[in-house]
């Protein structure tokens, strides 16, 4: 089956640090790939998508790759600020064989950036 | 409505009592799913709808777990005699549709239902 691996929290960064939250996958047909983020008392917003392979997807300073000879989508950007503070999923969606595109997701990668 | 709505945010039970929690998806999606959150975990998936059709309802826990969207909008997820192991929160998502080009989920902000 499908399962979606991703980098145990939680992330404590400083203001303009380097932020890299890494995910890989397992997924039995050629899955796209998400980047959902939960800020606090709000509902999963999509950061991010790629649905081939070496695609990168973008937004917001945030980017990830499409990795498929290393089965990886790992977030990165650059310089985070303090309002990047959120929980981080990564997620997968396999429509092959007739599938519904349901979303597999990791556990979530809670980030605190400081001041 | 300009983006998922779900109802009620927060729902307190008491074990062995019947809850509905109601999602109300954008407007012309034909995709709808239910997610459910436990606390410190990624959402998981629960059943999908395509317009009035449950397509898939393998995520569902046991037979307590009941979903319909009669009219092919809005959505209700029913669980009948909860139990503590119910609590978490519930998720809804819709999207354009199935094909991959249209597949981005848009999420509620979720039901926390909380059992006692």
């Amino acid at each position: 089956g499908n399962s979606v691996t991703q980098m145990e929290g939680p992330v404590t960064l400083s203001e303009e640090a380097f932020l890299t939250i890494n995910c890989t996958y397992t997924a039995t047909g050629y899955p796209s790939l998400f980047w959902y983020v939960q800020y606090p008392g709000e509902g999963l917003q999509l950061l991010l998508k790629a649905t081939k392979a070496d695609d990168k997807g973008s937004n917001k300073g945030f980017e990830a790759t499409y990795r498929k000879e290393t089965t990886s989508f790992h977030l990165e950007k650059g310089s985070v600020q303090v309002s990047d503070s959120a929980v981080y999923f990564c997620a997968l969606s396999d429509g092959s064989g007739g599938s519904n595109y349901k979303l597999t997701f990791g556990k979530g990668t809670l980030l605190t950036v400081n001041p | 409505g300009a983006g998922v709505s779900q109802s009620p945010r927060y729902k307190v039970a008491k074990r062995g009592q019947d809850v509905a929690l109601r999602c109300d998806p954008i407007s012309g999606h034909v995709s709808l799913f239910w997610y459910q959150q436990a606390l410190g975990q990624g959402p998981e998936f629960l059943t999908y709808f395509q317009n009035e059709a449950q397509l898939d309802k393998s995520g569902l826990p046991s037979d307590r777990f009941f979903a319909e969207r009669p009219e092919g909008s809005v959505s209700t997820l029913k669980i009948q005699r909860t139990q503590q192991e119910d609590s978490a929160v519930y998720l809804c998502a819709s999207s354009l549709g199935p094909r991959i080009a249209k597949n981005i989920q848009y999420f509620g902000a979720g039901t926390r239902l909380s059992v006692l």
